[in-house]
């Protein structure tokens, strides 16, 4: 079936140093990719998302590529603020179908410091 | 502002009690969704519905159920909860032509003793 693998966290880093979050996939088809977000008490928001190979969602500094050759969508920002603290969740949906049925990576929680 | 509301952000029940969590979006999405989530494991779907009345097992739908009587409220019923079900319910909505998206409630923490 679909699956969404992550890098482990925590992420701990610097304020306004780069941060990567690496995600690969496993989907028969192709499948849309999503990066959320969750910032502590709260439930997860949308940050970005791409929809076919080669397209390239960003969003508050956030950009991730769908890379269909090696079934990545890794999540970058080239510098960080304290206020991006928060775990981020990479999730894919099935081709057909699906409005909304979303598989889900373990989730990567990022800690930046002043 | 849209919103999906879970109406209990913290419950503490005891092992074998009933348990409802309440959902409910303001949105008219037609479909609508409860995870949970684990730390280490992220987000498991337990169920989801596409209309009212019609509901769809998830991942891991054993020792729940769910009821949607109206478009806009989705419950989750634990019959008889257990310790293994502590646990962050979250659930959420999105538009059949929203291309996938959806919107979080802030999520509901249960914990069973």
């Amino acid at each position: 079936g679909d699956s969404v693998t992550q890098m482990e966290g925590p992420v701990t880093l610097s304020e306004e140093a780069f941060l990567t979050i690496n995600c690969t996939y496993t989907a028969t088809g192709y499948p849309s990719l999503f990066w959320y977000v969750q910032y502590p008490g709260e439930g997860l928001q949308l940050l970005l998302k791409a929809t076919k190979a080669d397209d390239k969602g960003s969003n508050k500094g956030f950009e991730a590529t769908y890379r269909k050759e090696t079934t990545s969508f890794h999540l970058e920002k080239g510098s960080v603020q304290v206020s991006d603290s928060a775990v981020y969740f990479c999730a894919l949906s099935a081709t057909l179908g699906g409005w909304g049925k979303l598989q889900f990576g373990a989730g990567t929680q990022v800690v930046v410091t002043p | 502002d849209v919103k999906v509301t879970q109406s209990s952000r913290y419950l503490v029940k005891r092992t074998g009690e009933k348990v409802f969590l309440e959902c409910v979006q303001d949105m008219d999405h037609e479909n609508m969704f409860w995870y949970r989530q684990d730390p280490g494991l992220g987000l498991r779907l337990i169920y989801f519905s596409y209309d009212v009345k019609m509901k769809e097992k998830g991942d891991i739908p054993e020792g729940y159920s769910v009821s949607r009587e109206k478009k806009e409220r989705f419950s989750l019923i634990l019959e008889s909860a257990s310790t293994n079900q502590t646990s962050m319910y979250l659930c959420a909505s999105s538009a059949t032509s929203g291309a996938n998206v959806l919107t979080f409630g802030a999520g509901s923490r249960l914990t069973v003793l």
